[in-house]
C-alpha cells in the first residue's frame, strides 16, 4: 500500500529557510517522477515542483524558481523541498504526489496527508 | 502560461446531475484530470485522461474534454460529494520546460 508522508512544517520568519520531507512507501520510489504541490489557507492547488525518478530533471513553478530546490535520495525513500527566502505568500500546506505512472506525465494518484508552513514575523 | 478557468461554486440537488466545467485554450488537446477535495482532507483523484476513473471511483463520475471546454459530470449526486473539484493539466514549452496546472476549483454544494 502506497504512503506518503511529509514532514518539516513550521512556523518561521520571512527571509529564513526551511526543508521539507516526503518519505515514501509501498512503491518502487526510485521509478517515479515526484511532485510537490501547495495550499494556501483557503485556496486552490498550486503545483510547486517535480524531479524526475533519477533526480536529474527538475522543473518548477513560476512563483518559487530560484528560492525552492526539490532533490530525492532514493537510497531512503525520501523526497525533499529546500525552501530560501520564505515570504508570507508562501504560507500554505504542502503535499507530495506521486503520479500514476513511470513514464510520461500523468495524473497524482496518491498524495500525502500534508504539512503546514506558516511564514510570519 | 497555460490557464484553466473553474466556475467558482456549482449547486445542485441531490439525486440530479452535477456538471462542473474547466476552459482552457484547446483543452481538448491534453489531458485533464480532476480530483475531489474535502475539508482538512488531501485530494483524491476522481478522473484521469479525461475519462478513466481509478478503482474505487463510482461509475457515478465521468469525465469528458472536447475542444476548450473540459466537464466532470457528477450523477445521482450524494450529500458525500459535496467538496472542491479541481482540473488539472501538464503543459510543456519549446525550451523544455514543463509545468503542472491546476484550476482555481470549484465548490460543489449539494442542496
Amino acid at each position: 500500500q502506497v504512503h506518503l508522508v511529509e514532514s518539516g512544517g513550521d512556523v518561521v520568519q520571512p527571509g529564513r529557510s526551511l526543508r521539507l520531507s516526503c518519505a515514501a512507501s509501498g512503491f518502487t520510489f526510485s521509478n517515479y517522477v515526484m511532485h510537490w504541490v501547495r495550499q494556501a489557507p483557503g485556496k486552490g492547488l498550486e503545483w510547486v515542483a517535480l524531479i524526475s525518478f533519477d533526480g536529474s530533471e527538475t522543473y518548477y513553478a513560476d512563483s518559487v524558481k530560484g528560492r525552492f530546490t526539490i532533490s530525492r535520495d532514493s537510497s531512503k525513500n525520501t523526497l525533499y523541498l529546500h525552501m530560501t527566502s520564505l515570504r508570507p505568500e508562501d504560507t500554505a500546506v504542502f503535499y507530495c504526489a506521486k503520479p500514476s505512472r513511470e513514464r510520461g506525465q500523468s495524473a497524482f494518484d496518491y498524495w500525502g496527508q500534508g504539512t503546514l508552513v506558516t511564514v510570519s514575523s | 502560461s497555460y490557464v484553466l478557468t473553474q466556475p467558482p461554486s456549482v449547486s445542485v440537488a441531490p439525486g440530479q446531475t452535477a456538471r462542473l466545467t474547466c476552459g482552457g485554450n484547446n483543452i481538448g488537446s491534453k489531458s485533464v484530470h480532476w480530483y475531489q477535495q474535502k475539508p482538512g482532507q488531501a485530494p483524491v483523484l476522481v478522473v484521469y485522461d479525461d475519462s478513466d476513473r481509478p478503482s474505487g471511483i463510482p461509475e457515478r463520475f465521468s469525465g469528458s474534454n472536447s475542444e476548450n471546454t473540459a466537464t466532470l459530470t457528477i450523477s445521482r449526486v450524494e450529500a458525500g460529494d459535496e467538496a472542491d473539484y479541481y482540473c488539472q493539466v501538464w503543459d510543456s514549452g519549446s525550451d523544455h520546460w514543463v509545468h503542472w496546472v491546476f484550476g482555481g476549483g470549484t465548490k460543489l454544494t449539494v442542496l
